[in-house]
C-alpha cells in the first residue's frame, strides 16, 4: 500500500456543485494531515489543517477518520476558481532518521465548468 | 509583505553547468526546504535546514547542494552531476521543522538542454 493515496481524478463538476475527495494513509500513527491546493504551473499553498477529527473553513471541510486511515476534502458551492489539484499531505509520526518529514500524495485533479 | 522569493522564474542551462537557484524568506521562520516536482509526480524533498548552519539530505539529494549560511537564505545549486536536472524547483519554509505548514515561494523552472 502506497504511503498516501489520492484519486487522480480529473474530477469535473458544474458550478454549486458539492465535490468530495478522499485521500489514505497508511501509517496509522500519523498525526497531522494537511490539504494544499495547487494552480497549474504554481506552488501549493495550504487550504487546511487537520489535527484531530476534522476542521471547516467555509465551503470547505475536512474530515479524519482514523479508522479507516484516510481523510477527505468536501467542496461546497463549487466555483470555477476552485479549479485546481488538491495535494493531500501526511505527516508521519516521529521515529529515529525520519525527522518527521512530509509525505506527499499526488493530488485530485478538480476542474469546475459553468 | 512577508514572503518566500525564488529566482530565476525559469532558467536555461547546457548540460554539464552548474546552476543554483535562489530562495529567501523574510517570515523569520527556522526551516527552509527544497522540493521537485516533475510532471505527474508528487513532491520529492532534497534537502532542509532545521536552523542555520545545519541541513539535512532530503530523499533525493545526489547531485544537489545546499547552504544555509543565514537564516534567510537557502540557496540550491543543481550540479552537473544530477542525471536529470531539468524540473520544476519549489522552495519553501516553516515556523519549525516537523509541522505541515508550509509556505512555498513561486517556484524556478529549470530547463537543461
Amino acid at each position: 500500500r502506497k504511503e498516501v493515496e489520492q484519486d487522480p481524478g480529473p474530477f469535473n463538476v458544474p458550478e454549486g456543485a458539492t465535490v468530495a475527495f478522499n485521500c489514505t494513509y497508511s501509517n496509522s500513527a500519523s498525526q497531522s494531515f494537511f490539504w494544499y491546493r495547487q494552480d497549474c504551473r504554481k506552488e501549493p499553498k495550504l487550504l487546511m489543517s487537520v489535527y484531530s477529527s476534522g476542521n471547516e473553513d467555509g465551503r470547505f471541510t475536512a474530515q479524519l477518520n482514523r479508522a479507516s486511515q484516510y481523510i477527505s476534502l468536501l467542496i461546497r458551492d463549487s466555483k470555477l476558481s476552485d479549479s485546481a489539484t488538491y495535494l493531500c499531505v501526511v505527516n508521519p509520526p516521529l521515529r529515529a532518521g525520519n525527522n518527521r518529514k512530509l509525505i506527499w500524495g499526488l493530488g485530485t485533479s478538480l476542474a469546475v465548468n459553468p | 509583505d512577508g514572503g518566500i522569493t525564488q529566482s530565476p522564474k525559469y532558467l536555461f542551462r547546457k548540460e554539464g553547468q552548474n546552476v543554483t537557484l535562489s530562495c529567501e524568506q523574510n517570515l523569520n521562520h527556522d526551516a527552509m526546504y527544497w522540493y521537485r516536482q516533475d510532471p505527474g509526480q508528487g513532491l520529492r524533498l532534497i534537502y532542509y535546514s532545521q536552523i542555520v548552519n545545519d541541513f539535512q539530505k532530503g530523499d533525493i539529494a545526489e547531485g544537489y547542494s545546499v547552504s544555509r549560511e543565514k537564516k534567510e537564505s537557502f540557496p540550491l545549486t543543481v550540479t552537473s552531476a544530477q542525471k536529470n536536472p531539468t524540473a520544476f524547483y519549489l522552495c519553501a519554509s516553516s515556523i519549525t521543522q516537523g509541522g505541515g505548514e508550509l509556505f512555498f515561494g513561486e517556484g524556478s523552472r529549470l530547463t537543461v538542454l
